[in-house]
């Protein structure tokens, strides 16, 4: 039972241009979201999160919304840059943050072309 | 800060043996590690969560006596695959968080291949 889905496995956009990500939920328990980044043969990097009690986090180029009702997450970044090509994971957490256990979605392969 | 490094970052071998990988937190205490796997395509799944000098708490269907855990000091964790078989095969990562930590920090995983 996958409580944690990004549906889309792979993603190609144009730098400079705006990357959206998706993530979906089951479980409304889950009180804490991340995005984190990973490349080939390297741990996850831990990019962004977003409390249930918010709609909207910003970090830079990297936006995180939230919407609680239809247990839906997205992550934009913009504007995309070949650095970013990378597979971006999705994850929720039961409480105390992102230090807890993490639920992690299959990932979503983003690549930004020159 | 919060580097997380993982030991061997490749091991191959025979079936039957069995594989000791470590997890260091360089420069913070760690309360806390969690060791996950990652199977092609799939996302990762947590295996164990271990709190220092405390017996580590495993997910359901992870057998804890074919994964030993150890996590003997606060920048030291360590995951025993005993009696490994081709279908261990997989790529494990753990993480790690200190006591004032709100996120985990993620080593760089290491790939077993069992043949």
């Amino acid at each position: 039972d996958q409580q944690v889905k990004q549906n889309s496995p792979s993603l190609s956009v144009q730098e400079g241009r705006i990357s959206i990500l998706n993530c979906d939920y089951t479980n409304s328990m889950f009180d804490y979201f991340l995005w984190y980044k990973k490349y080939p043969a390297e741990g996850p990097t831990f990019l962004i999160s977003i409390s249930s009690i918010k709609d909207k986090n910003e970090d830079g180029r990297f936006t995180v919304f939230l919407n609680k009702s239809a247990k839906h997450l997205s992550l934009h970044i913009v504007p995309s840059q070949p650095g970013d090509s990378a597979v971006y994971f999705c994850a929720a957490s039961l409480g105390k943050g992102g230090s807890e256990k993490l639920v992690f979605g299959k990932g979503t392969k983003l690549t930004v072309n020159p | 800060g919060a580097v997380v490094s993982q030991h061997p970052s490749r091991v191959i071998c025979k079936s039957g043996t069995s594989v000791k990988i470590e997890c260091r937190s360089l420069d913070f205490q760690a309360t806390t590690m969690f060791w996950y796997r990652q199977f092609p395509k799939k996302s990762l799944m947590l295996m164990a969560t271990s709190n220092e000098g405390s017996k580590a708490t495993y997910e359901q269907g992870v057998e804890k006596d074919k994964f030993l855990i150890n996590h003997a000091s606060l920048t030291l964790s360590t995951l025993t695959v005993t009696s490994a078989h081709p279908e261990d095969s997989s790529f494990y990562i753990c993480s790690a968080r200190g006591a004032f930590h709100d996120t985990q920090y993620f080593g760089p995983g290491t790939r077993l291949t069992v043949l």
